[in-house]
């Protein structure tokens, strides 16, 4: 089983829906991440999550919210998908590490595609 | 404010070539870190290697190595021998020491010709 697990892997869905995506891990690792990848873009943080009750926004976060329900669990929410926001959608995880120094293990993506 | 650049967008190489990759960062910061990630066609990121910035040794691991230099602020990616398995797009990464958060360069494609 996968370490960092996001659901759905796949999505198409209409402009003006609700979307969440979800993300589980199974690291015991305190810190979650959620990024988007687009063409010619790499990798751009939407929020992160340090521990349960801490909540960060990262570059692009307008238009996205999120909710770190347990350590284990960091879900992104769309309120009102436009299509600009289809995208690759990653879910990152990282132990805290004596140095901040620790790399991030990435879920397999899930890819949203908003009509 | 801190900053990748990947400047090479696309790569080809025939196989059993040398490739190199390369990254450059911009960051104020005297302690940071650096990483690399593959991610293959099936879309997962792979973390590769981590870098200390005051760990200026170069690492090699089996066909892979790496070169970081911070007197040019670069962190290049040398595949030596290619095989048609490294066909993938390849991110350079920054991460600070005030916290976790990761700065992506916008990635290299790399194609190896059989």
């Amino acid at each position: 089983d996968a370490d960092v697990t996001q659901t759905p892997r796949n999505r198409i869905t209409k402009t003006g829906k609700r979307i969440m995506l979800e993300c589980s891990q199974t690291k015991g690792h305190d810190r979650m991440y959620w990024y988007r990848q687009d063409p010619g873009l790499g990798l751009r943080l939407i929020y992160y999550s340090f521990d349960v009750k801490d909540i960060n926004k990262g570059e692009i976060s307008d238009g996205y919210s999120v909710s770190r329900q347990a350590q284990a669990k960091f879900s992104l929410s769309l309120e009102s998908a436009i299509p600009n926001q289809t995208a690759l959608y990653f879910c990152a995880t990282s132990d805290r590490g004596a140095l901040n120094n620790q790399p991030q293990h990435f879920g397999d993506g899930t890819r949203l595609s908003i009509l | 404010a801190q900053k990748v650049t990947q400047a090479q967008t696309e790569i080809s190489v025939v196989e059993k070539e040398d490739v190199t990759l390369d990254c450059v960062y911009e960051t104020r910061d005297t302690t940071y870190y650096l990483f690399w990630y593959k991610q293959p066609p099936s879309g997962e990121l792979v973390f590769l290697i981590r870098r200390n910035s005051f760990d200026e040794q170069n690492e090699i691991s089996g066909r892979y190595s790496w070169n970081f230099q911070k007197s040019t602020s670069s962190f290049n990616f040398t595949i030596t021998a290619s095989q048609v398995v490294d066909s993938a797009v390849y991110f350079c990464a920054l991460s600070r020491v005030s916290g976790n958060q990761f700065y992506f360069g916008t990635g290299t494609s790399l194609t190896v010709i059989p």
